[in-house]
């Protein structure tokens, strides 16, 4: 089916180790985001991406990795995994122009 | 910077009573403005947008939002509400610096409807 998936969708996780979430669109969206949600700071933009192997960091990137080898596939890599990083993550695509995002399901992660 | 404040941390609201939630954001050029709307572990659903033109903007589920340039508000409304509207409410900006750009997000708003 056609839509963004996020993987997996619960992850527990120990401090020190690397985690990778998956984003994957079928659509071919150009643009690509990844946000973290906690209480009390609404979503916080963590890295974007305009195109295949064009990344940027957004508000809060410190701690994490990304690439885009593929229009399609947007990976978010903890390289070491801190408590602070609990969280649930959300990746999102836009066709540019100023259309809406849409937004994958959410992965909830725990690094205990 | 550009930024997103949502006043109300949580709103509720009598099941059939009017709903208007409060949004203010800060953005040197015209701004596009959302309204998402989450579902208790679910993601974001878009529920309206503005880019340009009217001023007041039809949304899904029966919601509405004005934009109002003046005092820098975009402040979503319903006339009645359903217990299924209880969620939580973002506002957000789009920051188009550069191509694409970036949804820039208020805390969000929880909203109870007592039944």
């Amino acid at each position: 089916d056609a839509g963004i998936t996020q993987s997996p969708r619960y992850k527990i996780t120990e401090t020190g180790r690397q985690v990778t979430l998956m984003c994957h669109q079928t659509w071919s969206h150009s643009y690509m985001f990844w946000y973290r949600q906690d209480l009390g700071h609404g979503l916080r933009l963590i890295y974007y991406s305009a195109a295949a192997d064009i990344t940027d960091k957004g508000e809060v990137p410190d701690g994490y990795v990304v690439s885009r080898s593929k229009t399609e596939n947007f990976p978010l890599t903890l390289e070491s995994a801190t408590r602070s990083q609990t969280s649930v993550y959300f990746c999102a695509s836009n066709s540019g122009g100023g259309h809406g995002y849409t937004f994958g399901s959410g992965t909830r992660l725990t690094v205990v | 910077a550009q930024s997103v404040t949502q006043p109300d941390i949580h709103i509720t609201v009598s099941e059939g009573a009017s709903l208007e939630l409060r949004c203010n954001y800060s953005y040197g050029a015209t701004p596009y403005l959302f309204w998402y709307v989450q579902s208790p572990g679910q993601g974001l659903q878009l529920l309206l947008k503005y880019f340009s033109g009217d001023t007041l903007v039809q949304g899904i589920k029966g919601f509405e939002a004005e934009f109002k340039r003046s005092q820098s508000s975009f402040n979503l409304r319903k006339p009645s509400v359903h217990w299924s509207d209880a969620a939580e409410y973002f506002c957000a900006v789009g920051d188009w610096d550069n191509q694409g750009g970036k949804l820039i997000f208020g805390q969000g708003t929880e909203l109870s409807v007592k039944p």
